[in-house]
């Protein structure tokens, strides 16, 4: 079958770093998406990584593990707003999404 | 204005019910989506459509049904709502016009419950 694993919960520091690993086994591969989705709201685009290696976009980056079936998404300079789920979806050989339940971030001051 | 617009925004209706979701998009995307959210678990498709013409099951199509009107519009309906549909409904697009995958882009959601 296939299968999307995030942590459920983290929680960070203000001003601090936080990674959110995902692992996943998904038939076929055509690219990892990291969306970032506050309470009640729309899940709203982050990253985009289909290639082994790390993206950066400002605050922040994703990386990508192929051979692990490994994904982080990193980010910087933790600021309150970034209190939110973070869902990591995997494009599958058919490419449709298959989406992780999704990690809740909560930033402390 | 959204370019991607779901209405209603919320809904409480009863058991055996009809209810028709209807979702509509100014971004010009062939594609589009319905996915359900349920708390603890991830987004689920209920359909998709890469077309007018083109209609596909997804992960989680029992008991509810679509229809593509146009382009721009793709509708949800539940023939008769049960309480275990209560739910967040999401619809979304995307573009394939690029040859290269793109990101989909999500309306605000409608959140529904059936008492």
């Amino acid at each position: 079958g296939q299968n999307i694993d995030q942590p459920t919960e983290m929680t960070a520091t203000e001003g601090a770093i936080v990674q959110i690993n995902c692992t996943y086994q998904t038939s076929g591969f055509n690219g990892l998406f990291w969306y970032q989705q506050h309470a009640g709201e729309a899940p709203t685009f982050l990253s985009y990584n289909v290639l082994d290696g790390l993206e950066e976009k400002g605050r922040f980056s994703s990386f990508l593990s192929r051979s692990k079936g490994y994904s982080y998404l990193l980010l910087k300079e933790l600021q309150m707003k970034d209190s939110a789920s973070y869902l990591c979806a995997v494009m599958d050989s058919n490419y449709q999404l298959i989406w992780g339940a999704g990690t809740k971030l909560i930033i402390k001051p | 204005d959204a370019d991607v617009t779901q209405t209603p925004r919320n809904r409480i209706t009863k058991t055996g019910k009809r209810i028709m979701l209807e979702c509509s998009q100014t971004k010009g995307h062939d594609r589009m989506y319905w996915y359900r959210q349920d708390p603890g678990l991830g987004l689920r498709l209920i359909y998709y459509s890469f077309d007018v013409k083109d209609i596909n099951k997804g992960e989680i199509s029992d008991g509810y049904s679509v229809s593509r009107q146009a382009q721009a519009k793709f509708s949800l309906s539940l023939e008769s709502a049960i309480p275990n549909q209560t739910a967040l409904y999401f619809c979304a697009t995307s573009d394939s016009r690029t040859g290269e995958v793109q990101p989909q882009h999500f309306g605000d959601g409608t959140r529904l419950s059936i008492l």
